[in-house]
């Protein structure tokens, strides 16, 4: 079976753009999860959808935004890009919102000129 | 955001040679993982613990999961230069009704010479 995928996996934008990444959950996961891991440091947790609904946001301006569709891939949103939003954003799926594993994708790498 | 104190922040060892690694936070978790990252990748994970005091092996790979809650560590037998990588410790916190989020430690860079 195949794992989390995520596209694009490089992008550069400037400042005040925005950008939208996408993730493919692991087949029959129903959770996704977002994380922001900027170089040199562990992920920060971003947002967890369950079921098309949002669950959980870490602390992250409302710049950031996130959806889940019924397929259960979902779609971060960045709007107003800063230089500070470059980063890599990983995508973790799992079973359910619970106890369950999250495993993660290869991430987008995004830069922000 | 908050994030976990792990130690060394990086390691320079031999092959063949045994590493430890550990993880403590001021917050408890109920569950804690091991994931390597290498150059280019997300995270992959190793070892999941589940219960407080738990032992767990994964081939050369022994964590152990803090009996107050608050750490954990991660042993690797016999290094080979495959080893190489940084090493991210995660708490998970979860509950009915709320968000599954892993607070993720501060990596351990590990780099195995022949």
């Amino acid at each position: 079976d195949a794992g989390v995928t995520q596209s694009p996996t490089h992008l550069i934008k400037t400042r005040g753009q925005q950008v939208t990444l996408r993730c493919s959950p692991i087949s029959g996961h129903k959770s996704v999860s977002w994380y922001q891991q900027v170089l040199g440091q562990g992920p920060q947790f971003i947002f967890q959808y369950y079921e098309k609904e949002e669950r959980g946001r870490g602390n992250f301006p409302d710049r950031f935004s996130a959806r889940q569709f019924p397929n259960y891939s979902s779609e971060l949103n960045v709007n107003a890009l800063l230089l500070g939003d470059s980063a890599l954003y990983l995508c973790a799926s799992s079973l359910d919102r619970g106890r369950e594993t999250q495993y993660f994708g290869p991430g987008t790498r995004l830069l922000v000129l | 955001g908050q994030q976990l104190n792990q130690s060394p922040q990086s390691m320079f060892i031999q092959e063949g040679e045994d590493v430890s690694m550990n993880c403590t936070s001021s917050s408890i978790f109920n569950t804690w993982l091991w994931y390597k990252q290498e150059p280019g990748e997300g995270p992959v994970l190793l070892i999941a613990l589940y219960k407080a005091g738990e032992l767990t092996s994964n081939g050369r790979l022994t964590a152990q999961f803090g009996i107050t809650r608050k750490d954990s560590f991660l042993n690797i037998s016999a290094s080979i230069p495959s080893d190489v990588g940084i090493y991210f410790c995660a708490g998970q916190l979860w509950d009915t009704g709320t968000a599954s989020k892993l607070t993720f430690g501060t990596g351990t860079r590990l780099q195995v010479t022949l």
